[in-house]
């Protein structure tokens, strides 16, 4: 069964410092979502990608958050500089498209826990 | 804007109980709802969906869920539960029209006593 591939899964980094994420969707999945979760929380969604195109970035702390999906395929999460509060799991999603019944629904990678110092 | 309620942060029930999740959603349309689980550490498994139709969900593990218009509510359900059930359980409601953000609950915990 294809996965949504997340690495790394575990990340520790000082505050000032920069951290990247990466996801890899399912294939032929158009729409790519990634989400923050504070633990304790539920995810709350920071960027939303069609295809290339950023749809909903509106959650997305842009002085310090970064994201990207050059081609349509897999995508990179930047945070610089890292702040303590930054520390969550972090989420990437990825959803079919219409004409394959995605219907919204979407799968979930393993994620990557970042602990900031 | 839309939201979900999940009241209950924690819950246990004993092997072989029933269990109930309560989630209330707030949605000025016709929504999605789903139920996706959490093991600590891991990723968010999708449980069951909600789109229209029978209001009344099958999804996988022996779990099932009911939309109640009138009560803005898609609680989870299962008849018996296992050891291996203990997790996060996240209740969420999305959009029916293109790809709009799911919005999640703050989730309930749930403890399974031998």
């Amino acid at each position: 069964e294809a996965e949504v591939a997340q690495s790394p899964r575990y990340k520790i980094t000082e505050k000032s410092q920069a951290v990247a994420f990466w996801c890899d969707p399912i294939s032929g999945h158009a729409t790519l979502y990634w989400y923050r979760q504070i633990l304790g929380q539920g995810p709350e969604l920071l960027v939303q990608f069609q295809d290339e195109s950023v749809v909903d970035d509106s959650q997305l702390p842009k002085d310090r958050f970064s994201a990207e999906r050059l081609k349509g395929v897999d995508s990179t999460l930047k945070i610089q500089p890292a702040e303590l509060g930054d520390s969550a799991m972090y989420l990437c999603a990825s959803s079919p498209p219409p004409t394959r019944g995605g219907k919204n629904i979407q799968y979930f990678g393993a994620g990557t826990r970042l602990s900031v110092l | 804007a839309q939201s979900v309620t999940q009241p209950d942060i924690h819950i246990t029930v004993s092997e072989g109980a029933s269990l109930e999740l309560r989630c209330n959603y707030s949605y000025g349309a016709t929504p999605y709802l789903f139920w996706y689980v959490q093991s600590p550490g891991q990723g968010l498994q999708l449980l069951l969906k909600y789109f229209s139709g029978d209001t009344l969900v099958q999804g996988i593990k022996g779990f099932e869920a009911e939309f109640k218009r009138s009560q803005s509510s898609f609680n989870l359900r299962k008849p018996s539960v296992h050891w291996s059930d203990a997790a996060e359980y996240f209740c969420a409601v999305g959009g029916n029209t293109g790809f709009q953000k799911l919005v999640f609950g703050t989730g309930t915990r749930l403890l399974v006593s031998p």
